[in-house]
């Protein structure tokens, strides 16, 4: 257990459907990560928070996709009208940022996941 | 663009020693990360190379020739739980994004 939880676990929806889903950090972490991997691929970037601001969002993200993080602690992804192709592993990520000159390492401690199957 | 490469699959035996490659084309690249993920868990953090050279934890060390573009992770004394998928993640300067690898999926055999 890294210490950062998500919510569901597991989730089964119909095509059309809207999804939600919520990570809760580490409580020191200021960076938020939200990645999707697939069966047999790495993880994929989606999106990246410094505290409340949303600094970076993946080309490959469709306006269907949004997420937040208000007051800068949990995050919610949420996906509208989904896709048979959204099917996937939604993984959220945070870390502390560096440190110091030495610590550029900016650990990301992942979640356990939320795994999507869009029927 | 951005890729990286590794071998999809290596088999070693309990107690040997194996070396998983990683070539990348990253613009702006800062930094390989390793990461080691057991079927149906999370990504779990392994090493960080930065700077040219070699890296030591425990069982685990990570390499990084930035004028070759590769990197390696080398595991030693294998164990059966090191059965598991191992991934490289580049990272790119100014911008906390991180590309990760296809995967290598390390079989250890007793």
């Amino acid at each position: 257990d890294t210490g950062v939880s998500q919510d569901p676990r597991h989730k089964i929806t119909k095509r059309g459907q809207n999804v939600t889903f919520r990570c809760d950090p580490i409580s020191e972490h200021n960076r938020l990560y939200w990645y999707r991997q697939t069966l047999g691929q790495g993880p994929e970037f989606l999106t990246y928070f410094q505290n409340e601001a949303q600094l970076e969002k993946s080309r490959l993200l469709s306006d269907r996709f949004s997420a937040e993080r208000p007051k800068g602690s949990f995050s919610t992804l949420e996906i509208q009208r989904t896709e048979q192709g959204d099917s996937a592993m939604y993984l959220c990520a945070s870390s502390l940022g560096p440190t110091g000159p030495k610590t550029s390492t900016d650990t990301q401690y992942f979640g356990p996941g939320t795994r999507l199957t869009v029927l | 663009g951005q890729s990286l490469e590794q071998p999809s699959e290596v088999t070693a035996v309990e107690g040997a020693i194996v070396q998983i490659n990683c070539t990348y084309q990253t613009s702006g690249f800062y930094g390989l990360s390793w990461y080691q993920q057991h079927d149906g868990g999370a990504p779990t953090f392994l090493s960080y190379n930065a700077l040219d050279g070699l890296e030591e934890t425990g069982r685990f060390s990570s390499f990084l020739s930035r004028s070759d573009s590769y990197g390696y992770l080398l595991l030693q004394e294998l164990q059966m739980k090191d059965s598991a998928s191992y991934f490289c993640a580049a990272r790119k300067y100014n911008f906390n994004k991180f590309y990760f690898g296809s995967g290598t999926k390390l079989n250890v055999k007793p």
